[in-house]
């Protein structure tokens, strides 16, 4: 199982660009979440799904969109970028809700 | 470098020493607690779980200590090596039926010296 994959490894967007970051997992977890890593503070959800066609969001949701069409793929959609967008983004996947998180090995998006 | 790091406490410890990480938790109903590593440039790693009917629970070089009076959550690794060095968190989680509320810990570096 390759787990957790999220591409690209590393973005540069100037303000107002819009971009996917994509986010796949090949162990059928029906939990999916994306979470930003900034400097001195703990990961934090932006949206998260439970399953094929459930989206929710999370602690930070403004600024970005998600889908789950199916159950491997969670992209994550960044509608119009802000330099406060620019962050470490990680995807993480689980098989239920009391289980372990399996996280990606991350996007790191710098917006100019 | 990792940008992440910055503004961490960080715990220096020598070589075959044995390392105890802390975290305060903050939700006393929360039932499932973690441990992370996280190196740089990568995601977090899993290194072990606790749930709250539990107050130990050891694995390879790995022991976590729960304290559900005082909130605290604690990780020790025996004989402590250079590949040890890293990021450390923890996250609680409140399970509700298939829902959950997970809180992340903002972590502890881990410096080993030789």
């Amino acid at each position: 199982n390759a787990g957790v994959t999220q591409t690209p490894k590393f973005q540069v967007l100037k303000t107002g660009q819009s971009m996917t970051l994509q986010c796949a997992q090949d162990m059928n977890h029906e939990y999916m979440s994306w979470y930003r890593q900034d400097p001195g503070m703990g990961l934090r959800l932006i949206h998260y799904s439970v399953g094929a066609g459930i989206t929710d969001q999370g602690e930070v949701p403004n600024g970005y969109n998600v889908s789950r069409s199916t159950t491997e793929d969670f992209p994550l959609r960044l509608l119009s970028a802000a330099p406060s967008q620019t962050s470490v983004y990680f995807c993480a996947s689980r098989p239920r809700a009391a289980s372990p998180l399996h996280f990606g090995n991350g996007t790191r998006l710098t917006v100019t | 470098g990792e940008s992440v790091g910055l503004h961490l406490p960080t715990l220096s410890v020598q070589e075959g020493d044995n390392s105890i990480i802390n975290c305060a938790y903050s939700n006393s109903a929360s039932d499932y607690f973690i441990w992370y590593k996280q190196e740089s440039g990568k995601g977090p790693q899993f290194i072990i779980d606790i749930r709250s009917n539990m107050d130990k629970r050891q694995g390879q070089r790995v022991t976590v200590l729960l304290n559900k009076t005082v909130k605290h959550l604690s990780l020790q690794i025996a004989a402590t090596q250079p590949g040890d060095s890293a990021v450390y968190f923890c996250a609680e989680i409140l399970t509700s039926g298939t829902a959950s509320k997970l809180t992340f810990g903002t972590g502890t570096r881990l410096q080993v010296t030789l």
